[in-house]
């Protein structure tokens, strides 16, 4: 499988700042994606992202697929944006439904 | 509502027992997988389909067993429950194709004493 590393570990906001959290990965991958678990156990998909930029609201994410990276924006950060985000992706060339993730980035945003 | 749908939401279980996870989705996905989160690991895949009557084994596999008959339904074993098993239980799927993301359910919280 692959591996997925997230930096920083842990982020500490205050309300209104503007944040990346980044994503590496050590092989070609197949789907590239964010995720966010809420503080109740949630998890939100918050872009599929193989390639390219996106962009949601306050949130918007680039894949630089040949360099093996992947940057979650956030700007303007409310404490609803607080809980962990998570990377995660799956193995070029595999059979699809097998997602490798990172170990997240926690995020703590404060008013 | 269309989603993924997991139950039980929380379990307790002593040393020994059995028991299913059981995970529906109404959205006609192919793909369907589990996956275990621990404090400060991440999601690790533990076993995934990729239609009825097709599983494989993910990274951590020991323990646990699933069946696909149907294409909604997704359900995990556990056979003899251990300890190391305390976790909560993600299920997820995905209309396959490479094109599209992945729909959680709400997860279910397994305590094993």
């Amino acid at each position: 499988g692959i591996q997925v590393e997230q930096s920083p570990p842990d982020l500490i906001l205050q309300e209104g700042a503007n944040s990346t959290l980044r994503c590496n990965f050590s092989d070609s991958v197949n789907n590239l994606q964010w995720f966010h678990q809420n503080p109740w156990g949630q998890l939100i998909n918050l872009f599929y992202i193989p390639s390219g930029t996106k962009q949601n609201g306050r949130l918007s994410a680039t894949t630089v697929a040949t360099e093996r990276y992947s940057l979650l924006y956030i700007s303007s950060s409310q404490t609803t944006d607080s809980g962990v985000y998570f990377c995660a992706a799956d193995d070029r060339g595999s059979t699809l439904g097998r997602l490798y993730f990172g170990r997240g980035t926690q995020l703590t945003v404060w008013p | 509502n269309a989603g993924v749908t997991q139950t039980p939401k929380f379990q307790v279980l002593k040393t020994g027992q059995s028991m299913t996870l059981q995970c529906a989705q109404d959205m006609n996905h192919e793909y369907m997988s589990w996956y275990r989160q621990d404090p400060g690991m991440g999601l690790r895949l533990i076993h995934y389909s990729v239609g009825a009557g097709i599983t494989d084994q993910g990274e951590v596999p020991n323990g646990y067993n699933v069946s696909r008959s149907t294409t909604e339904d997704f359900p995990l074993r556990l056979l003899s429950a251990a300890p190391s098993q305390t976790s909560v239980y993600f299920c997820a799927s995905t209309p396959g194709g490479g094109t599209y993301g992945y729909t959680f359910g709400s997860g279910t919280r397994l305590t094993v004493v």
